[in-house]
């Protein structure tokens, strides 16, 4: 069962839009989330995380927002750029005993910025 | 600063034959340590993790296993491989407990034949 859960496996967006990117999760005894960006052929890179004491995190063109409530996040890229364009992946921390962590991904979505 | 070495970036193995991947971290020490694999159109699913030598916890039941000789060396090894096997393995570190995410590596897009 999917604990991490992004519905759009796709989205394309023109250049200079908005893009939003969605997310939702099951657990909620989750309470820190990531986003990562990958590119074909490499490792997933960290974007942007929130906690779930914030409601937003903001940090540059990127911003991510936390609806605990909801058990949904999304990341909004403004303006959307051209090098935009790659694989997206939600995750939550899953702590493990002892303390370690465990991140569960979803399953991505693949981000078309066009001109 | 820290750094994560994974090898091959690419392999071609026939069904039946056995596999070797190797993921090293550099300038740290006591890493928990990671193998995620990412099968065609699918997302990342974790397949093991480490937090010590020797200290292997495995997520899904399957062909593959791996191991911890030293506290930065990470292993993938099968003793035959099967088609289901072929995707893009990374190998990610991460340090201390909960609220850090992980740094991954540069992948091994894994073939089966």
């Amino acid at each position: 069962d999917q604990q991490v859960k992004q519905n759009s496996p796709s989205l394309s967006v023109q250049e200079g839009r908005i893009s939003i990117l969605n997310c939702d999760y099951t657990n909620s005894m989750f309470d820190y989330f990531l986003w990562y960006k990958k590119y074909p052929a490499e490792g997933p890179t960290f974007l942007i995380s929130i906690s779930s004491i914030k409601d937003k995190n903001e940090d540059g063109r990127f911003t991510v927002f936390l609806n605990k409530s909801a058990k949904h996040l999304s990341l909004h890229i403004v303006p959307s750029q051209p090098g935009d364009s790659a694989v997206y992946f939600c995750a939550a921390i899953d702590v493990l005993s002892g303390g370690y962590n465990k991140l569960i991904f979803g399953a991505g979505t693949r981000l078309a910025v066009h001109p | 600063s820290q750094t994560i070495h994974q090898w091959p970036a690419t392999l071609v193995q026939p069904v039946g034959s056995p596999l070797s991947l190797e993921c090293t971290v550099e300038g740290t020490s006591n890493p928990n340590l990671y193998w995620y694999r990412q099968a065609a159109g699918r997302g990342l699913q974790l397949l093991f993790y480490s937090i010590g030598i020797d200290q292997i916890s495995s997520e899904v039941p399957q062909n593959l296993s791996a191991s911890r000789p030293q506290d930065r060396q990470f292993i993938l090894s099968s003793k035959k491989l099967l088609l289901s096997d072929s995707g893009f393995y990374l190998c990610a570190w991460s340090v201390g407990g909960g609220g850090y995410g992980y740094t991954f590596g540069s992948g091994t897009r894994l073939t089966v034949v």
